[in-house]
């Protein structure tokens, strides 16, 4: 299994571009949710997805769309990319919201900076 | 939403020390895990402990869900185990975690 697999590593952006973060998982998770770190902040939860065709805002969703057309796929986008969006982003699954004992699994994150 | 505090914010230690780490929570936790941010921003998750005591090598952990706190031990510990440790929660029925701002190690040889 390669477990959470996140595209790019790395991304520049200039003000008001648009782009799309790529998160796959092959653990057949239900859960997938996006976090954003910033320094001194922890993680803060972007979006998240209880299954296929199921998306729900978390803290801070501005700014950024998700969809969940399969298990497998996660995709975050921005829409008008700002200087305020630059960050590291985290992709992450579990296996299973009810029933306890799921833990979170993590890609390796993207880095995204915006000038 | 559910309130994590982490203490210390910032830990230094020679190698082979022990020392503790701890999260308090402002609701009942659910989901409680314990995650490890290597120095290449890799996150590892280390335990999934609403109750109880859980061990792995030389780490291990305890929450007490009736008083919101959890506690994290790093015995004898290595210059593999710096990097910031993070807690989180949901503190509901859903899978929102809530993280922590983070534990800052830092073991010296």
């Amino acid at each position: 299994n390669a477990g959470v697999t996140q595209t790019p590593k790395f991304q520049v952006l200039k003000t008001g571009q648009s782009m799309t973060l790529q998160c796959a998982q092959d653990m057949n998770h239900e859960y997938m949710s996006w976090y954003r770190q910033d320094p001194g902040m922890g993680l803060r939860l972007i979006h998240y997805s209880v299954g296929a065709g199921i998306t729900d805002q978390g803290e801070v969703p501005n700014g950024y769309n998700v969809s969940r057309s399969t298990t497998e796929d996660f995709p975050l986008r921005l829409l008008s990319a700002a200087p305020s969006q630059t960050s590291v982003y985290f992709c992450a699954s579990t296996r299973s919201v009810r029933g306890g004992n799921s833990p979170l699994h993590f890609g390796n994150g993207t880095r995204l900076t915006v000038t | 939403g559910i309130q994590v505090e982490q203490s210390p914010p910032d830990l230094i230690l020679q190698e082979g020390a022990n020392s503790t780490l701890r999260c308090n929570f402002s609701d009942s936790v659910n989901n409680l895990q314990w995650f490890h941010q290597n120095p290449w921003g890799q996150l590892i998750n280390l335990f999934y402990i609403p109750s109880g005591t859980k061990q792995n090598g030389r780490l291990s952990a305890t929450t007490v869900a009736t008083e919101r706190y959890s506690l994290l031990y790093i015995s004898s510990s290595q210059t593999t185990d710096s990097g910031v440790y993070f807690c989180a929660d949901s503190g509901g029925s859903n899978y929102k975690l809530t993280f922590g701002k983070g534990t800052l190690l830092t073991v010296n040889p």
